[in-house]
């Protein structure tokens, strides 16, 4: 166990759903990030928040939405999406988003497997 | 541009042999490297840092060795075990990106008993 919690695990959805994926943090952490994982690519980083201000958006379609409540929990708001959505979303946090050595090593969820038919 | 690879996207190896894992980075200012290990069906797990102002790093039956010139670090795994069969991220980071990781495709090591 990381500390990090995502939900569900799984997750079927039409092109016309509306579906959120959640994810909780246990650590105390300030960051939390939203990454996509891909068969045969690296991962993608699409949200970073940093005490629940978006300080990063890394050309995200507009059919992904996050939400930072507060510093613990992070969601992503999906409508719309496509086939080529069908992905792993890892949700991450890290004590802070700072460059500074060794201080922003990230824990992962066990991510939320998506299929968009 | 920037980026970090990995040069094998597959690597087998017997049960009680030694386990080299590379990877290459392009930006010579990143100075903050994790090797991460992902198990099936799992996310991402911490397994070592690296600062770059270290030549090399060891942790339980784990070494990160580093070289600047070419811009190549390397995990070695001694006595790779059935337990270490999973895909392996390099992942670096430098000051300018706000703290963000940039991650490797990974090497899947596949340990045969």
């Amino acid at each position: 166990e990381t500390g990090v919690t995502q939900t569900p695990r799984h997750l079927v959805m039409g092109m016309t759903n509306k579906k959120s994926l959640k994810c909780e943090q246990h650590l105390g952490h300030n960051a939390m990030y939203w990454y996509k994982q891909s068969a045969k690519k690296p991962l993608e980083l699409m949200f970073v928040y940093s005490l629940e201000e978006r300080v990063e958006n890394n050309s995200v379609p507009s059919r992904f939405s996050p939400e930072c409540p507060n510093s613990s929990h992070l969601f992503l708001h999906l409508h719309t999406l496509q086939p080529e959505d069908s992905a792993l979303y890892l949700c991450a946090s890290s004590r802070t988003v700072r460059g500074l050595a060794g201080l922003n090593e990230q824990f992962f969820g066990p991510g939320t497997r998506l299929t968009v038919l | 541009g920037e980026s970090v690879g990995l040069h094998l996207p597959t690597l087998s190896v017997q049960e009680g042999d030694n386990s080299i894992i590379n990877c290459a980075y392009s930006n010579s200012a990143s100075d903050y490297f994790i090797w991460y290990k992902q198990e099936s069906g799992k996310g991402p797990q911490f397994i070592i840092d690296f600062r770059s102002n270290m030549d090399k790093r060891q942790g339980q039956r784990v070494t990160v060795l580093l070289n600047k010139t070419v811009k190549h670090l390397s995990l070695q795994i001694a006595a790779t075990q059935p337990g270490d069969s999973a895909v392996y991220f390099c992942a670096e980071n430098y000051g300018g990106s706000q703290g963000n990781l940039i991650f490797g495709k990974g090497t899947k090591l596949s340990v045969k008993p």
